[in-house]
């Protein structure tokens, strides 16, 4: 199976401050990273999908960019409706595999 | 407006088996695959597999842990996806979600409310 890294596990940030979470893929997956955001009781709301590529309805300070294998959400003015539990998916190949998670906090 | 629902959940014993169900409205319920994935409390979610569109014949593909106990079904008439799970142990306890594959993105783009299933004597 494909291992997704996720760092850190848990952040806290103050409003308006620039955010980043970071997967590593264990090999190369190419483009097929999507981020997911989960508020509590909630189910996960696409954020970005192809690495890159912003999900319809999310707001532009959500980024995501690619070096390699190693793939990275920013958030470039934290907003309180930020707050929640992120996470990474890997969709190259079966078992697609999730990262365990960044908690997002505000400071 | 994409909709899912899943029913179906509750407590089950050990060993013992239950259907969870997923309504789906407001697409073309043939175009599109349809994933489960669940979700223990306090962990990241995990995938357990998906049934292929209309195009691509329906079949299934399965994450190995749970590949031989789940069966991932639709009734295509009905707008239903099914996930069949037996012989049920206490690490099968989570929210289990239903989601739909975008056909651009190609990652679950809609996911429904959850439905938690809780294993235990």
């Amino acid at each position: 199976d494909i291992q997704m890294t996720q760092s850190p596990a848990s952040l806290s940030a103050s409003l308006d401050e620039i955010v980043t979470i970071t997967c590593q893929a264990s090999l190369d997956i190419g483009n097929w990273l999507a981020w997911y955001q989960q508020k509590p009781g909630k189910s996960p709301q696409l954020l970005i999908y192809g690495a890159t590529s912003l999900a319809d309805g999310v707001p532009s300070r959500f980024s995501g960019s690619r070096s390699g294998t190693q793939y990275s959400l920013k958030i470039s003015k934290l907003q309180v409706e930020d707050t929640g539990i992120y996470y990474c998916l890997q969709h190259y190949s079966a078992p697609y595999t999730f990262g365990a998670g960044t908690k997002l906090e505000l400071k | 407006e994409v909709k899912l629902l899943e029913s179906g959940g509750g407590l089950v014993q050990p060993g013992g088996s239950m259907r969870l169900s997923c309504a789906a409205s407001g697409f073309t319920f043939t175009d599109f695959y349809m994933y489960w994935i669940r979700q223990p409390a306090g962990k990241a979610p995990e995938w357990l597999g998906f049934i292929r569109n209309k195009a691509n014949g329906y079949t299934t593909e399965y994450n190995p842990s749970v590949k031989g106990r789940f069966t991932i079904s639709r009734d295509n008439t009905q707008n239903m996806l099914y996930l069949q799970m037996n012989t049920l142990r206490a690490e099968d306890t989570a929210t289990y979600y239903c989601a739909r594959r975008s056909p651009t993105s190609y990652v679950m783009d809609a996911w429904g409310q959850g439905a938690s299933v809780t294993v235990s004597s």
